[in-house]
């Protein structure tokens, strides 16, 4: 049964700093690997995408990298800034028929000023 | 320009109730998805639908029952609501049912509240 982790669960940065999010999953049989960002109330907005096959993913300040052999992911954020503060969740799609995301317990990030 | 939209965005009920939520997606894809937050912010699949034909059930009780009338749609019927139905659902859809390139995009969610 895949289980994924994300650590830390929360995380307090000042404006600016570059940080990594980590996540582990168990079962290297995966697809791909999904980042999203959900703010408080709000649906999830997908961030990147790492297929199995990948070692890494950019857009804009973030970049995604995939280390399926050890089970990990990171996600590292560039010059954070306060509207970057949410909870940002990892899922992986797991080899087979159909496909569904298993999801992380999430890390809830704060950029203060 | 929504691209996965939810009704209702809020939804309080009595327990013994039933209730429908309603998705709907204009990105033209085929596959559809059900999934439940609990209280502790997880997220846990729960149906999918790929071209109207459910793929994927995971052991959900069988109040709830999904209902694709065209693949843009995808509803969710709960009967006998129980106070442990209380959840955000977040419908979500991916162009395809599998492999590396399946991205998949999620709705604004539905918070149930049932008292």
């Amino acid at each position: 049964k895949q289980e994924v982790t994300q650590i830390p669960a929360a995380l307090s940065v000042p404006e600016g700093e570059n940080l990594v999010l980590n996540c582990s999953f168990t079962d290297s049989a995966i697809y791909n690997l999904q980042w999203f960002r959900q703010d408080p109330g709000k649906g999830l907005t997908s961030l990147l995408l790492i297929q199995s096959s990948q070692r890494e993913q950019t857009s804009g300040r973030l970049n995604a990298s995939l280390d399926k052999s050890s089970g990990r992911s990171t996600l590292y954020i560039a010059a954070s800034q306060p509207g970057d503060s949410a909870t940002y969740l990892c899922a992986v799609s797991r080899t087979g028929t159909a496909s569904k995301l298993t999801f992380g317990t999430g890390t809830r990030l704060q950029v203060t000023l | 320009d929504t691209a996965v939209s939810q009704t209702p965005k809020y939804l309080v009920t009595q327990m013994g109730n039933d209730k429908s939520i309603k998705c709907e997606q204009n990105l033209g894809h085929d596959t559809m998805y059900w999934y439940k937050q609990d209280s502790k912010k997880f997220l846990k699949i729960m149906f999918s639908y790929n071209n109207k034909e459910l793929i994927i059930n995971e052991t959900v009780p069988n109040r709830f029952s999904p209902k694709s009338p065209d693949k843009a749609h995808l509803n969710l019927h709960i009967n006998s609501l129980e106070l442990g139905d209380s959840a955000v659902y977040f419908c979500a859809s991916s162009q395809l049912a599998g492999g590396p390139y399946n991205e998949q995009f999620f709705g604004p969610g539905t918070r149930l509240t049932v008292l």
